[in-house]
C-alpha cells in the first residue's frame, strides 16, 4: 500500500529535550516536506526536500532541522524543543516538485506537546 | 500576513443539499489552487485542483470555481453526504515556484458538517 508513515503519532516531552519525528514514504517520491498545523493558521511549511541531500527552508523553519540521506526518509529534528513548538505535524511527499498531477500525499500526523 | 484565507471556520448543511466552501487569496502570482480534505486523526488528502487558465473544474460531486478578478475560489459539493463531514483546506501556489519547491500556502480550514 502506497503511504507516508510518521512516528511517533503522539509525543509529550519537556523543554530542551532533543527529539526526532520520523517520516518515511514507500512511493519512491523525490519531494518531501514537513508542515505544522495550528488553530487559525492552517498548515505552514517548515522544511522541504527536492531530493536526496537537497533541503531548503519553508515558512517557519526556526527551531527545526531536517536531513535527507535516503530518498524514502525525511526526519524532523527538534534540537531544543520549546512550548511554542507544540503543534500537529504532517509529513508529505510527491513524485516530483510540480505539475498538475503532482499531488502531495500526507502522513497521518504527529501530535507533539512540549511542556 | 495570511495570503490564503478561509473566513468561515465552520459550515453545516443538510444531507442532499449543496455545500459551498469559500477561499480568498491576496497574492496575484498564485496560479494553481487545490482543495484538501482532512478527517480527524488523519492527514489531509487531495480532493481537486484548478489552474488559473481555467475557471471551473469538475470531478463527480465536487466542482471548484475560480474567479481570478475577485481572487476567490469556491468548492461546491452536490449533493452533500454525511461522509463529506471533514475539515477542508484550500491551498495555492505559484506554478513556477511549485515546480521548484512544491510550496503550498494553505488557508485556515473550514469544518463541514453534513447532517442526515
Amino acid at each position: 500500500e502506497a503511504q507516508v508513515t510518521q512516528n511517533p503519532r503522539y509525543l509529550i516531552t519537556v523543554t530542551g529535550k532533543k527529539l526526532t519525528v520520523t517520516c518515511s514514504q514507500n512511493m519512491n517520491h523525490e519531494y518531501m516536506s514537513w508542515y505544522r498545523q495550528d488553530p487559525g493558521l492552517g498548515l505552514r511549511q517548515i522544511y522541504y526536500s527536492m531530493n536526496v541531500e537537497v533541503t531548503d527552508k519553508g515558512d517557519v523553519p526556526e527551531g527545526y532541522k531536517v536531513s535527507r540521506k535516503e530518498k524514502r526518509n525525511f526526519p524532523l529534528i527538534l534540537e531544543s524543543p520549546s512550548p511554542n513548538q507544540t503543534s500537529l505535524y504532517f509529513c508529505a511527499s510527491s513524485l516530483t516538485t510540480g505539475g498538475s498531477t503532482d499531488t502531495q500525499y500526507f502522513g497521518p500526523g504527529t501530535r507533539l506537546t512540549v511542556l | 500576513d495570511q495570503q490564503v484565507k478561509q473566513n468561515s471556520p465552520s459550515l453545516s448543511v443538510q444531507e442532499g443539499r449543496i455545500s459551498i466552501l469559500n477561499c480568498d487569496y491576496t497574492n496575484s502570482m498564485f496560479d494553481y489552487f487545490l482543495w484538501y480534505k482532512k478527517y480527524p486523526a488523519e492527514g489531509p488528502t487531495f480532493l481537486i485542483s484548478i489552474s488559473s487558465i481555467k475557471d471551473k473544474n469538475e470531478d463527480g460531486r465536487f466542482t471548484v470555481f475560480l474567479n481570478k478578478s475577485a481572487k476567490h475560489l469556491s468548492l461546491h459539493i452536490v449533493p452533500s453526504q454525511p461522509g463529506d463531514s471533514a475539515v477542508y483546506f484550500c491551498a495555492a501556489s505559484v506554478w513556477g515556484h511549485y515546480n521548484q519547491g512544491g510550496k503550498l500556502i494553505f488557508g485556515q480550514g473550514t469544518e463541514l458538517s453534513v447532517k442526515p
